[in-house]
């Protein structure tokens, strides 16, 4: 599976937008981009998944650039509640299914 | 819609007894479930993939005699952490999937081991 490059940390203010960046510039034309958060002391908590098509759910957005080399998670109104480490994760749906969990982006939301 | 339960939540022993900690599926079929672990400010560490009525794949360093894991149903996967020392005292996280969606994972168990 290709690997992610995530910034370690990003603070965010309470009820404006969170922007997540995810570089994955070895990305392979069958792998999907998955998007997985953790809570502390919680287990990862699915958000969202794509593969070249932005991507929309209650959650949050997925921004996929044309060539797939990064990505872009969107908090469209972050609150403290989403303060949390967030992982940007490639792989192949069917093939190993592994999930291999990079360190992530330990996001803070202040009020 | 894809709950997974993780039980107990935390335990603690004594060192050199086993201890066993279930993962359940709530409301869909697992046809795989994984095992991870997890140190403190460290990311998640994947243990073993074990699907349903076979034995479980170990990744690399996993001692498969000492983490016993059973799938024997599509809800439910069994870790069992033999002979427990205080260097096993971790985060154990499980997840599960069925066939092509996402993997949606459990809540966690503490384990300390005195």
């Amino acid at each position: 599976d290709a690997k992610t490059t995530q910034p370690p940390s990003m603070d965010c203010a309470e009820g404006r937008a969170a922007n997540l960046p995810c570089n994955h510039s070895t990305i392979s034309g069958n792998e999907y981009v998955y998007w997985y958060r953790q809570i502390h002391s919680q287990g990862p908590q699915y958000i969202i998944h794509g593969l070249k098509n932005n991507e929309t759910n209650e959650m949050a957005s997925l921004i996929i650039t044309e060539d797939r080399k990064s990505s872009t998670l969107i908090l469209p109104h972050a609150t403290l509640r989403d303060t949390a480490v967030y992982y940007c994760i490639v792989r192949v749906p069917y093939n190993t299914d592994k999930l291999i969990f990079g360190t992530g982006t330990r996001l803070q939301v202040f009020p | 819609g894809a709950v997974v339960s993780q039980h107990p939540s935390w335990v603690i022993c004594k060192s050199g007894t086993s201890v066993k900690i279930e993962c359940r599926s709530l409301d869909f079929q697992a046809t795989t479930m994984f095992w991870y672990r997890q140190f403190p400010k460290q990311s998640l560490m994947l243990m073993a993939t074990s699907n349903e009525g076979s034995k479980a794949t170990y990744e690399q360093g996993v001692e498969k005699d000492k983490f016993l894991i059973n799938h024997a149903s599509l809800t439910l996967s069994t870790l069992t952490v033999t002979s427990a020392h205080p260097e096993d005292s971790s985060f154990y996280i499980c997840s599960a999937r069925d066939r092509g969606k996402p993997q949606h994972f459990g809540d966690g168990t503490r384990l300390s081991i005195l």
